[in-house]
């Protein structure tokens, strides 16, 4: 069975450090790029970062650029997330979740997350 | 970067119903787009991918259209368990993903 299974959320002061573990299961880990998604209380989805199946290209949104750092163990099959400098609007249930792609119209590659973990939330408050 | 914008935020129906939520790119993005379900407390769901394709195992009442700009997903006969928040999601610019805001769909 495919499974994502985040891990290492808590509560954190304003300023601190976490890092964020997502251990992958059931397929072949390195071949895929993967994401960390991000859902504030009662608010919508953000897209975090990415990294590719190699971890060699990591990607990151304008709200986390700086200080949070994606990367990834394919011998371990885990994701990481490190996030420092953390602030109140970091507040939020972060998802890993893995790319998925299929032919579509035209004969390209179309991507789309297909699995995702339950997710682990991170509150930052003093 | 891509904006996406989804209409309505709200939306009340009843079982039976045929359901439109429409999603919009601030630009081109051909038909690099995706729905997804999410319930409560739970992780989102795929639902369609590359704008009108239907992931295994999602029910044929929900199909997507669209392309460039503008999108719309149709659910044709709301069941009990269809109401949830829907979001689309472009992959033009993959891995660099953007979400619209989201869609409830409640009770009437």
């Amino acid at each position: 069975e495919v499974q994502l299974v985040e891990s290492g959320g808590g509560l954190v002061q304003p300023g601190g450090s976490l890092r964020l573990s997502c251990a992958a299961s059931g397929f072949t880990f390195s071949s895929y790029a993967m994401s960390w998604v991000r859902q504030a209380p009662g608010k919508g989805l953000e897209w975090v970062s990415a990294i590719s199946g190699s971890g060699g290209s990591t990607y990151y949104a304008d709200s986390v650029k700086g200080r949070f750092t994606i990367s990834r163990d394919n011998s371990k099959n885990t994701l990481y997330l490190q996030m420092n400098s953390l602030r109140a609007e970091d507040t939020a249930v972060y998802y890993c979740a893995k790319d998925g792609r299929s032919y579509g119209p035209g004969g390209y590659y179309y991507y789309y997350m297909d699995v995702w973990g339950k997710g682990t939330t991170v509150t930052v408050s003093s | 970067d891509i904006q996406m914008t989804q209409s309505p935020s709200s939306l009340s129906a009843s079982v039976g119903d045929r359901v439109t939520i429409t999603c919009r790119a601030s630009q081109s993005i051909s038909s690099y787009l995706n729905w997804y379900q999410q319930k409560p407390g739970k992780a989102p769901k795929l639902l369609i991918y590359a704008a009108s394709s239907l992931q295994s195992g999602v029910p044929s009442r929900f199909s997507g259209s669209g392309s460039g700009t503008d999108f719309t997903l149709t659910i044709s006969s709301l069941q009990p368990e269809d109401f949830a928040t829907y979001y689309c999601q472009q992959s033009y610019s993959t891995p660099m993903y953007s979400f619209g805001q989201g869609t409830k769909l409640e009770i009437k």
